[in-house]
C-alpha cells in the first residue's frame, strides 16, 4: 500500500530552526508537496520538490531525497505565526495526490 | 480569503437532514475536489471533478452525492449521514487534473452530525 510518513506533533522556540521530516512508499513519484494550514483554515501552498535537493524560499526550505523516500521542510527564525500544521503529500505514478496525517508544530515563546 | 469559497462554514445536522454543502472558485481552474479531513488523519479525497465531469468517486457512500454545474462551482449534498461522518469538508481547485499542479484550497465547511 501506499504510505506517508510524518511526525504528530512537534515543539520549537520562537528564533529558532526546526525540520519536519516526511518518509513515503508511494506507487511512482512525480514530485512532493508541502502544505501549511492553521487551525480553521485552507491548507495553503509551501513548496513543490521533485528533483532532489534542496529548495530555499525565504524562512522556509524545502529538500528531497527520491532515492530515499524522504523530505523535510526547515522552518528558520521561527515565529509564532508559523504554529500550524504541516501536511506532506505525493504526487504518484497515476497522479494522485497521496497526503500524510500532518506535523502540528506548537510555537513556543 | 484564498479564491475557492465554501459555504457554510459550520453545518449542524441530524441523521434524517439532507443538506447541501457549496464550493465556488474563479481561478479559471478545471478540476476541482471534494476532501474530507478528520482529526489526525490523512485527507481523504473523495470526488475529483475535471472540465465538469466527474473523474474519481473513491468508494465513497451514497449518502454524499456530488454536483458539478459548471466549471466554478461544486456542491456535495448529504442526507441520512452517521455520527462517523463528522468531519472537515475541503473543497479545491487545480488549473488541470493529474499534473504537478498545486491545489487551492477553501477554508472548509466543519460537519457535525448529532
Amino acid at each position: 500500500g501506499q504510505n506517508i510518513d510524518q511526525p504528530t506533533e512537534m515543539t520549537a522556540t520562537e528564533g529558532a530552526i526546526v525540520q519536519i521530516n516526511c518518509t513515503y512508499q508511494t506507487s511512482g513519484f512525480n514530485g512532493l508537496f508541502w502544505y501549511q494550514q492553521h487551525a480553521g483554515e485552507a491548507p495553503t501552498f509551501l513548496s513543490y520538490n521533485v528533483l532532489d535537493g534542496l529548495e530555499e524560499k525565504g524562512r522556509f526550505s524545502s529538500f528531497l531525497s527520491r532515492s530515499k523516500g524522504y523530505s523535510y521542510l526547515l522552518l528558520k527564525e521561527l515565529q509564532m505565526k508559523d504554529s500550524a500544521s504541516y501536511l506532506c503529500a505525493v504526487l504518484d505514478s497515476n497522479y494522485q495526490l497521496i497526503w500524510g496525517a500532518g506535523t502540528k508544530l506548537i510555537i513556543k515563546p | 480569503e484564498t479564491g475557492v469559497t465554501q459555504t457554510p462554514r459550520h453545518l449542524v445536522m441530524g441523521m434524517t437532514n439532507k443538506k447541501s454543502l457549496k464550493c465556488e472558485q474563479h481561478l479559471g481552474h478545471n478540476a476541482m475536489y471534494w476532501y474530507k479531513q478528520s482529526a489526525k488523519k490523512p485527507l481523504e479525497l473523495m470526488f475529483v471533478y475535471n472540465f465538469k465531469e466527474q473523474t474519481e468517486n473513491n468508494s465513497v457512500p451514497s449518502r454524499f452525492s456530488p454536483e458539478c454545474p459548471n466549471s466554478s462551482h461544486l456542491f456535495l449534498h448529504l442526507h441520512t449521514l452517521q455520527p462517523e461522518d463528522s468531519a472537515l469538508y475541503l473543497c479545491a481547485s487545480s488549473q488541470e487534473y493529474g499534473e504537478n499542479y498545486g491545489y487551492t484550497f477553501g477554508s472548509g465547511t466543519r460537519l457535525t452530525v448529532v
